[in-house]
């Protein structure tokens, strides 16, 4: 079975800094990553997805992500984030060929003026 | 695309009242998921459908909780009966490679 953690269930960060989520993953097979932003009183809308080839993956609003396969993890970043950041973070798992994705726990990001 | 639909986007009834929550699905998708969302539990995967058929409802709480996929373009879910622990936002999803949500109903039951 797959699992995901996310260490920092909050992050704050002052607007224009750098922010990094940290999201780490279990998994026996081979596995495609995600991360979703959900905006206050809205549906989840998709960030970015790894599913095979380059590591370093690019998504909307600047974020960035790295599939790291030897500590498992896929940490979301983005080099200056804005007001408009603030929402909360999900990464997530699912297995190729199957539909169930699992979703971790989320993390709040407050991007302070 | 109008994106997955919703509706309705707010419910409020009382305990021991029949809910139905619909959904509308991207055309095109194959796979349909319910989730449930709360402060205390998260995002909960509650039952999924791949071309209309129940794969997964492990994730449903009790027998009061119901689901259907008639076709390809419908999904609902149904509480009977509501009480107050089942407040939460109920999402839809439908994918073909990723999954994408629909904007939320939020219910509240009194």
């Amino acid at each position: 079975a797959q699992s995901v953690t996310q260490l920092d269930s909050q992050v704050p960060v002052f607007e224009e800094a750098p922010v990094e989520l940290r999201c780490n993953y279990s998994s026996s097979v081979s596995v495609y990553l995600f991360w979703y932003v959900q905006y206050p009183n809205q549906g989840l809308q998709l960030l970015l997805k790894y599913l095979s080839g380059s590591t370093l993956v690019k998504g909307i609003n600047g974020f960035e992500a790295e599939f790291n396969k030897s500590q498992t993890s896929f940490h979301l970043r983005k080099p200056s984030v804005h007001i408009s950041d603030t929402a909360e973070y999900f990464c997530a798992v699912s297995v190729p060929s199957y539909d169930k994705v699992i979703f971790g726990p989320g993390t709040s990001l407050s991007v302070i003026p | 695309d109008a994106g997955v639909i919703q509706s309705p986007r707010h419910e409020v009834t009382e305990m021991g009242q029949e809910v139905t929550l619909r959904c509308k699905p991207i055309s095109g998708h194959n796979s349909l998921f319910w989730y449930r969302q709360t402060m205390m539990r998260g995002l909960e995967l509650l039952i999924y459908f791949n071309n209309n058929v129940p794969i997964d409802d492990s994730g449903m709480p009790e027998d009061r909780f119901s689901a259907k996929m008639p076709n390809a373009s419908f999904s609902t879910l149904k509480i009977q009966p509501s009480e107050p622990r089942d407040s939460a936002v109920y999402f839809c999803a439908s994918s073909l490679n990723e999954q994408y949500f629909g904007p939320g109903t939020r219910l509240t039951v009194t």
